[in-house]
């Protein structure tokens, strides 16, 4: 079985410019998750969809943020424009669908904002 | 205010040894508590779990104790690999409900050495 995928692994751009952040869960997991992991520290949750629609994106900072899950499967997340501050590892996770089941990982986009 | 502390950033241990990671939380809400290893450049990757209905969960040389009372969780590692060196993060949820988010510690660093 596939694990979750992310693309790109790696990224760099100037400040102020738009960057996109694409994931591909497992197959069969309906729920999906993107989290911001900040250097020495534990991975925060920016979103979560189940299936297509966003059940939680409180802690998603919408003045910059977005995130689409047209068809309930992949998922794209948009910064623009990009600050230094957004600097960090964005991970993409999945589950099936409910609360409480283990979610697995994809290895994690590391953006630098220059 | 952090939910889920691990107030140990790094543990060194000998090949052979046992390890314990510990992780504390505040929130007696949380019924659900997972572990997942993270090695560089790698999304983390699902250790172990257990639910609040349980005090130990085992799977090979991975044992998780859970002291409700305590508001406590940890993590043994018997014995110790050099392969086991990576950062642990501790994380907790609450199971139904519109919460499923999972609260994730700052993570140890585990060093084991041969």
């Amino acid at each position: 079985e596939a694990g979750v995928v992310q693309s790109p692994r790696y990224k760099i751009i100037e400040k102020k410019q738009p960057v996109a952040f694409w994931c591909n869960p497992i197959s069969g997991h309906n729920t999906l998750y993107w989290y911001l992991q900040n250097l020495g520290q534990g991975p925060e949750l920016l979103i979560r969809y189940e299936n297509e629609e966003a059940v939680d994106d409180s802690q998603l900072p919408k003045d910059r943020f977005s995130a689409e899950r047209l068809k309930g499967v992949d998922s794209t997340l948009k910064i623009q424009p990009a600050e230094l501050g957004d600097s960090a590892v964005y991970l993409c996770a999945s589950s099936r669908l409910g609360v409480g089941e283990t979610q697995y990982f994809g290895p994690g986009t590391r953006l630098l904002v220059l | 205010d952090q939910q889920v502390k691990q107030n140990s950033p790094s543990l060194s241990v000998q090949e052979g040894r046992i390890s314990i990671l510990n992780c504390d939380y505040t929130n007696s809400m949380f019924d659900y508590f997972l572990w997942y290893k993270k090695y560089p450049a790698e999304g983390p990757t699902f250790l172990i779990s257990i639910s609040s209905i349980k005090d130990k969960n085992e799977d090979g040389r991975f044992t998780v104790f859970l002291n409700k009372s305590a508001k406590h969780l940890s993590l043994h590692i018997v014995p110790s690999q050099p392969g086991d060196s990576a950062v642990y993060f501790c994380a907790a949820t609450i199971v139904g409900g519109s919460q499923g988010n999972l609260i994730f510690g700052k993570g140890t660093k585990l060093s084991v050495k041969p």
